[in-house]
């Protein structure tokens, strides 16, 4: 299995929505509905911010989306705050009882 | 709320088997979760490592399958991972971590984490 390919930087404005990709194959993203996506500090352990494309876990700000489409996936920051600054990871089921992430993004706010 | 903590030796040398435990607090080890082990080298992403049911079922990483050894001591409510043949690619922090995938409260995603234990290979 490859990992999922994540564009390694994004960036955004204080206030502005800011989207990052995840490319898969039908063999992981296009094959299932169970992509996620993490949040991580610099020194911190990821935190869950998506699950199974779209749902939010609960304590995680209305203003973090997640989408599908084919085999790619996506998170939507809308509204940036500094506190989002972090890197992101996806995360899919790749079938056979694996699991794959992709390589990160690191989402800077300007 | 379930906390997980990881623990073990932060320096193993190169050849020799890695070794780390994961301690459960604030749940059971034998709910319907599975429990997971995920790497991360320094300055790099996130990689899968396998997984384990208080069953004892366990899935593992295709990559690392013939190294891997993953077990759960249900005494002891925790679960541990166990690499062998370590070299310097093995350096990473290490995070154990859990997973619903059944019930109406499935998330089939990596829903708590513990803190991490830092990992490296040297002699």
């Amino acid at each position: 299995q490859s990992a999922l390919t994540q564009p390694p930087s994004a960036s955004g404005s204080l206030g502005q929505p800011v989207t990052i990709s995840c490319t898969g194959t039908s063999s992981d993203i296009g094959g299932y509905n169970y992509v996620s996506w993490y949040q991580q500090h610099p020194g911190k352990a990821p935190k869950l911010m998506i699950y199974e494309i779209t749902k939010r876990p609960s304590g995680v700000p209305d203003r973090f989306s997640g989408s599908k489409s084919g085999n790619t996936a996506s998170l939507t920051v809308s509204g940036l705050q500094a506190e989002d600054e972090a890197d992101y990871y996806c995360s899919s089921y790749a079938g056979s009882n694996n699991w794959v992430f992709g390589g990160g993004t690191q989402l800077t706010v300007l | 709320q379930v906390q997980l903590q990881e623990s073990g030796p932060g320096l193993v040398k190169p050849s020799e088997t890695l070794s780390l435990t994961c301690a459960i607090s604030g749940g059971s080890i034998s709910s319907s979760i599975w429990w997971s082990w995920v790497r991360q080298p320094p300055g790099k992403g996130l990689e899968w490592i396998g997984e384990i049911y208080h069953s004892g079922s366990t899935n593992y990483n295709p990559s690392l399958k013939s190294r891997i050894t993953i077990s759960v001591d249900k005494s002891k409510n925790q679960f541990s991972l166990r690499l062998s043949s370590v070299t310097a690619a093995d350096t990473a922090v290490y995070y154990c971590a859990k997973t619903r995938r059944s019930g109406s409260d499935a998330t089939n995603a990596f829903e708590i984490w513990g803190q991490g234990t830092m990992v490296t290979v040297s002699s």
